[in-house]
């Protein structure tokens, strides 16, 4: 596409499950970066790929919280046994490559009741 | 201390005012500097990069003062479309990016 695609745009889920967030970049963009965003806040680091390779997790809150992205393309951001502070928007940016600029999804707006 | 910080505001000046934000970092070793528009509930958009001669675009002007660990953005002439939160944004090394919290500006009639 276009742009850069996430979904669910919406995701609303009792505490204790999982769930998978997805993100599709921009055609050709080489890193791919996920954050998350309170209200009120800027988007914070969570982790980020070059091609297929992790290249920083640092961000990451805790070990509930996993990506992967297997063929260089399509990311998973998966949060294990959700908890209510877990809620927030979620974003991906794709870019060309290191010290690019960003090019960001519409984020998913994650919900844990 | 935070890696990024900017003054939050809110700015609230008149339509055609000129206004100008500041943004600090931490690490010396930071290699690229942006600034980010966000409007409200939609995604952040790249408004400039900051070059270290300084650059301009339009009305915005940016610049990068490296002894200090400053970036700043001067906006002339403000229009009503130019309200939105300002992110201050450092590539801060081996391509952790960082945000500001954002500065928000809000311009009256």
């Amino acid at each position: 596409g276009a742009g850069v695609s996430q979904s669910p745009r919406y995701k609303v889920t009792k505490r204790g499950q999982d769930v998978a967030l997805r993100c599709d970049p921009i055609s050709g963009h080489v890193s791919l970066y996920w954050y998350r965003q309170a209200l009120g806040q800027g988007p914070e680091f969570l982790t980020y790929f070059n091609y297929e390779a992790q290249q920083d997790k640092s961000g990451l809150p805790n070990d509930r919280f996993s990506a992967e992205r297997p063929e260089g393309s399509i990311s998973t951001l998966t949060i294990q046994r959700t908890e209510q502070r877990d809620s927030a928007m979620y974003r991906c940016a794709s870019t060309l490559g290191p010290n690019q600029p960003q090019h960001f999804g519409d984020g998913t707006r994650l919900s844990i009741l | 201390r935070k890696e990024v910080e900017q003054d939050p505001g809110p700015f609230n000046v008149p339509e055609g005012a000129t206004v100008a934000f500041n943004c600090t970092y931490s690490n010396s070793a930071s290699q690229s500097f942006f600034w980010y528009r966000q409007d409200c509930r939609k995604e952040p958009k790249l408004l400039m990069s900051v070059y270290s001669s300084g650059n301009e675009d339009g009305r915005f002007t940016a610049q990068l003062n490296r002894a200090s660990q400053y970036i700043s953005l001067l906006i002339r002439d403000s229009k009503l479309s130019d309200s939105a939160t300002y992110l201050c944004v450092v590539d801060s090394s081996a391509s952790k990016i960082i945000f500001g919290s954002g500065t928000r500006l809000s311009i009256r009639p």
